[in-house]
């Protein structure tokens, strides 16, 4: 098993729809996890980070996580064509500080 | 506003050329990182470092060297490019402990001809 696993999609969502990202991740003991996202030919941009169960709301973004189930996800409401980008889950596992990045899960929003 | 700084942001070079990408942040941050990205693929850890004399390889073989002299600085050498070089190379930079992201710099597009 993957120690960060994402759908690598294309997922598409229409215009002013809510766009669900998903995650899981190997290590039960894992503390720190984080979105970022990243355009075509640009580099990664941290747009959320978590570490308690629960909701994590950021303007349009919230994030979700679930520590029972090793599950963390990302929504997007009111998706723009902006938001169009490959989106990157991360997190610490315990046994360093190392940030594990999954393969990132390609949106796009339908105009 | 980005505070790591990475040069060039293009490079096209010959084979057997050696070459430096250098990366610098003005954030005081101890640990910095090197990661390849080919386009529309995955981040792969080559070279980290928790400080300065600190380096150690990532998880992905390279045949790259890197050096920490300054806390601000973190430059990746190859001694000779190879068209399988060609690849964006990225640095990041974090403050200490488990809760904070990387920041990363823009990243160099390498090209090996």
């Amino acid at each position: 098993q993957k120690e960060v696993e994402q759908n690598s999609g294309p997922l598409s969502v229409p215009e002013g729809a809510i766009a669900s990202l998903n995650c899981t991740y190997s290590d039960r003991v894992s503390q720190s996890f984080f979105w970022y996202r990243q355009y075509s030919g640009k580099s990664p941009e941290l747009i959320m980070s978590i570490y308690s169960n629960g909701d994590k709301e950021d303007g349009r973004f919230t994030a979700q996580l679930n520590k029972a189930s090793q599950y963390v996800s990302l929504l997007i409401r009111d998706s723009q064509p902006s938001d169009s980008a490959t989106y990157l889950c991360a997190v610490i596992l315990n046994r360093d500080d190392k940030i594990i990045f999954g393969k990132g899960t390609r949106l796009h929003i339908l105009p | 506003e980005a505070d790591i700084y990475q040069t060039p942001r293009y490079l096209v070079i010959g084979t057997g050329k050696k070459i430096t990408l250098e990366c610098s942040q003005t954030m005081g941050h101890d640990k910095m990182y090197w990661y390849q990205q080919d386009p529309g693929m995955e981040l792969h850890l080559i070279h980290y470092s928790y400080g300065v004399n600190s380096t150690e390889k990532g998880d992905l073989s390279s045949e790259s060297t890197v050096s920490r002299i300054r806390t601000e600085h973190f430059p990746l050498t190859l001694e000779s490019a190879r068209p399988s070089h060609t690849s964006q190379y990225l640095c990041a930079s974090s403050e200490p402990g488990t809760h904070y992201g990387y920041t990363f710099g823009s990243g160099t597009r390498l090209t090996v001809v």
